[in-house]
């Protein structure tokens, strides 16, 4: 069945090491996007992108880098020089950048060890 | 820059209460309006979707509605359920509010 999977649910990094979560779509759709949760925060929008080979920096993505080589594929990258990488990141995705529903998968928690 | 702000954080009701959550915005030129519900450690799932153009949508005991002008959408959830405990989050394209995490005690 359709829908957005996020893998793996749990990861571990050491200090210093990048790190890449996978997310994949079957919904067809044109816009993807990466969220970082912290707790009792809202989310915040680290990238997105509205069409393959496309994608822009949110509102904190240093630290960070993506890619969109395919449609239904945006892997997000934490690499060692994001200072406080601890959260939990969950993906979205949308058949149209702005007035249509997103829809998310089941979120990483990434745990700096 | 647009800001989404949730009120209130938390509620705890007992069972069978009506309810509502509030939602406001900074900026009105939004294309729509989302809210989804969130259970701890998951991902969020959609209940609502109004676009700009709307006033309001309803799903079931659940109903949103929509003033852009005032800058603001509310959450009526009609006859709560210990079930419907979880966080609730609004959102506008790119933009969350940091939820109101409901509790419905039995």
């Amino acid at each position: 069945d359709g829908g957005i999977t996020q893998s793996p649910k749990y990861l571990f990094r050491k200090e210093g090491q990048n790190v890449t979560l996978s997310c994949e779509q079957n919904l067809n759709h044109d816009a993807m996007y990466w969220y970082r949760q912290d707790p009792g925060q809202g989310l915040r929008l680290i990238y997105y992108s509205q069409i393959v080979n496309d994608f822009q920096k949110g509102d904190i993505a240093e630290g960070y880098s993506v890619s969109r080589e395919k449609k239904e594929s945006f892997p997000l990258t934490v690499t060692s020089a994001q200072k406080n990488p601890t959260a939990f990141y969950l993906c979205a995705s949308s058949a149209g950048a702005t007035n249509t529903e997103a829809f998310f998968g089941q979120g990483t928690r990434l745990t700096v060890v | 820059k647009q800001e989404v702000t949730q009120i209130p954080a938390a509620l705890s009701v007992p069972e069978g209460e009506n309810l509502v959550l509030n939602c406001s915005f900074t900026d009105s030129a939004i294309y729509n309006l989302q809210w989804f519900r969130q259970d701890p450690g998951k991902g969020l799932t959609s209940l609502l979707l109004i676009q700009s153009s709307q006033r309001e949508q309803t799903s079931g005991r659940l109903n949103a509605s929509l003033d852009k002008s005032s800058g603001r959408s509310t959450l009526y959830i009609a006859a709560s359920q210990p079930g419907d405990s979880a966080t609730y989050l609004c959102a506008v394209p790119g933009r969350f509010g940091a939820g109101t995490r409901l509790t419905v005690k039995p």
